[in-house]
């Protein structure tokens, strides 16, 4: 299995909902990423999980709140957004969270909606 | 920091022809090299990575690319361009001081006409 699961695959919320986003992946990989993707623009780092612990958060705003549950399992709760927010959010996984040569393995991505 | 820069925000051409989407990248030690695909509304597809040795490297759908040092380049080639080569593709940087850490081109459009 070398997919990299990702739900919804869309996401219609107000700004004042609270939302979660889930990632799933049974390749054995060790890091796990959230990415934000805006139209016509590249992906985004916002953060990285090693070994189920948060090693990189990129000055995501705390509306944005990372879970790793536990090693195939990745969630992004979404609290109080704002429609800049809106945007296409990428899961990915890689092997050995040391190593930047590691193949990172994207999901299909949600498409959030902020109204 | 590591940065790419993709010059090409479009480039169209015709199937069946040749193709040469361009990438320079700025880092001071030994780049961790890649390039991916996007096709509209999807993740990521990895086509081809550079880490060390043969500087020419061969990747799915018959992509390649050649890493120049001296030119701090990573140009992703193809032959003979199909239809379904349209899509966005991403070329990325990362390094070992930097950890899991990539950084990601503009992207480039590929349009293909038949």
């Amino acid at each position: 299995d070398t997919e990299v699961t990702q739900t919804p695959k869309h996401l219609v919320m107000g700004m004042t909902n609270k939302k979660s986003l889930k990632c799933e992946q049974h390749m054995g990989h060790r890091a796990m990423y959230w990415y934000k993707q805006k139209a016509k623009k590249p992906p985004e780092l916002m953060f990285v999980y090693s070994y189920e612990k948060l090693s990189i958060n990129e000055s995501v705003p705390s509306r944005f709140s990372p879970e790793c549950p536990n090693s195939s399992l990745l969630n992004l709760h979404l609290h109080a957004l704002q429609p800049e927010d809106s945007a296409l959010y990428l899961c990915a996984s890689s092997q050995d969270p040391g190593g930047p040569h590691n193949e990172q393995f994207f999901g299909p991505g949600t498409r959030l909606t902020v109204l | 920091a590591q940065s790419v820069t993709q010059p090409d925000i479009h480039i169209t051409v015709s199937e069946g022809a040749s193709l040469e989407l361009r990438c320079n990248y700025s880092y001071g030690a030994t780049p961790y090299l890649f390039w991916y695909v996007q096709s509209p509304g999807q993740g990521l597809q990895l086509l081809l990575k550079y880490f060390s040795g043969d500087t020419l490297v061969q990747g799915i759908k018959g992509f390649e690319a050649e890493f120049k040092r001296s030119q701090s380049s990573f140009n992703l080639r193809k032959p003979s361009v199909h239809w379904s080569d349209a899509a966005e593709y991403f070329c990325a940087v990362g390094g070992m001081e930097y950890g899991n850490k990539l950084v990601f081109g503009a992207g480039t459009i590929l349009r293909v006409k038949s």
